[in-house]
């Protein structure tokens, strides 16, 4: 089982709507997890944190599920500039701040 | 306060020369980590280093792959005898001591070996 999954997609979803991605983790220890955000070939970027009790910024919400290791975000009201590769993110077992990231999922935004 | 620099930008080289990528963390950071991205692949994580230590390396292919951190200067990642397969994107990242609220990913390395 792959440390972090996530389902590639793309998502391709009109301005306005509401999409939510999900990922797992196979590290039953792990303490931090993050939300990073890819554009084409640049830097990954952190997007949030995310905490066990969930947490909001703005029109985006983070989701933390311990017993099922799973981690999801929503996007409500889906901007042409969210259009990115979303990457979940986990440290890695043993090694206090080094973090493992996922494939990443691919969103579109279209008019 | 300048992010994370990394240089070059860009990086040619042919089959059998070295390479060397160099990463000088954010101020106040003392953790510093290298990711690959290979086209169309995710970020692997290849090691963690602290100023003169190597945390954790598991990430590091077994040959041709060292890294540094040295007390002055830049962390440098080196490649010996590039191959085809080395052509990436070579992310550097840093974090503060003692923290663990993500990190800050610098430009990156692209690397294109002919």
């Amino acid at each position: 089982r792959k440390e972090v999954e996530q389902d590639p997609g793309p998502f391709n979803v009109p301005e306005g709507a509401t999409v939510a991605f999900n990922c797992t983790y196979s590290n039953s220890a792990s303490q931090s997890f993050f939300w990073y955000r890819q554009d084409c070939r640049k830097e990954p970027k952190l997007l949030m944190s995310v905490y066990s009790s969930g947490n909001e910024d703005g029109r985006f919400t983070a989701q933390l599920n311990r017993a099922s290791q799973y981690i999801s975000l929503l996007i409500r009201d889906s901007k042409l500039s969210d259009s990115a590769t979303y990457l979940c993110v986990v440290n890695r077992r043993d090694s206090g701040y080094a973090l493992n990231f996922g494939k990443g999922t691919s969103l579109l935004v279209t008019p | 306060n300048a992010g994370v620099m990394q240089n070059p930008r860009h990086l040619v080289r042919r089959r059998g020369q070295e390479a060397r990528l160099r990463c000088s963390p954010m101020k106040g950071h003392s953790h510093v980590y290298w990711y690959r991205q290979l086209p169309e692949e995710g970020l692997k994580f290849m090691v963690y280093l602290q100023k003169e230590n190597i945390i954790d390396e598991s990430g590091m292919p077994k040959e041709r792959f060292s890294a540094e951190f040295p007390k002055e200067g830049p962390s440098i990642l080196r490649i010996q005898q590039v191959v085809r397969g080395d052509s990436a994107a070579y992310f550097c990242a840093s974090s503060p001591e003692q923290e663990n609220y993500g990190y800050t990913f610098g430009s990156g390395t692209r690397l294109t070996v002919v």
